[in-house]
């Protein structure tokens, strides 16, 4: 057990729709990373956050937007959704910036 | 700008043999650099990293990685495979220097063992 929760662990929704991925990093760490894994694109870099602080952007949509709370989770929100948009979102939390990550179980959202 | 290229979407082994996955990395500052194991229907778990103490990491479930700066590598490996070692596994960059890290994976290596 990592540590790291994700809800919900599954998710189907529509083409158009709006959901939220919610995320609990680890006990003590502040940093928090989305992740999304996708059999054609691999293991894409999102965004990181920091103590409630973007630091961090990677492969992101403009229908995605995602924060840290004071309590440090975190959730993405996916909007307008797509098809294509449809892979494993992965939380991951960190102690410091650099140190080993650690990745809850994912969420898996189906668009149809 | 970093980046990780596993070489191989897929390798198989018998049971018994070495295991051997590739990873080359570019980076402009030094890297920390990690490997991470990733089993059905499951997050990520950390098999090692390096943080510059020793160019040889010894990991957990008896793997181990060298660091090669000069070939740029970061190359995962097992003496005898394990039925349990079918997994997919990924190798992933870090800038050490940068506040705002992004860690950077590859596209990951199938692993399948063969009895």
């Amino acid at each position: 057990d990592s540590g790291v929760t994700q809800t919900p662990k599954h998710l189907i929704t529509a083409t158009g729709q709006r959901v939220t991925l919610r995320c609990s990093p680890r006990s003590g760490d502040l940093s928090v990373y989305w992740y999304q894994q996708s059999l054609d694109q691999g293991l894409q870099f999102l965004i990181q956050y920091y103590n409630g602080e973007e630091r961090a952007k990677g492969n992101i949509l403009e229908r995605f937007s995602a924060q840290q709370f004071p309590d440090l989770h975190s959730e993405l929100n996916l909007s307008s959704l797509e098809l294509g948009d449809s892979a494993l979102y992965f939380c991951a939390s960190s102690s410091v910036i650099g140190s080993p990550l650690h990745f809850g179980n994912g969420t898996r959202l189906t668009v149809t | 700008a970093q980046s990780v290229t596993q070489l191989g979407s897929h390798v198989s082994v018998s049971e018994g043999a070495l295991v051997l996955l590739r990873c080359n990395y570019s980076s402009s500052v030094p890297p920390y650099l990690f490997w991470y194991v990733q089993y059905p229907n499951q997050g990520l778990q950390l098999l090692l990293k390096y943080t510059s103490a020793a160019t040889l990491v010894k990991g957990i479930n008896g793997f181990e990685a060298e660091f090669k700066k000069s070939e740029t590598s970061f190359h995962l490996t097992k003496p005898s495979a394990h039925m349990s070692d079918a997994a997919e596994y990924f190798c992933a960059v870090s800038d050490r220097v940068s506040s705002a890290s992004k860690i950077i994976f590859g596209s990951g290596t199938r692993l399948s063992i063969r009895p």
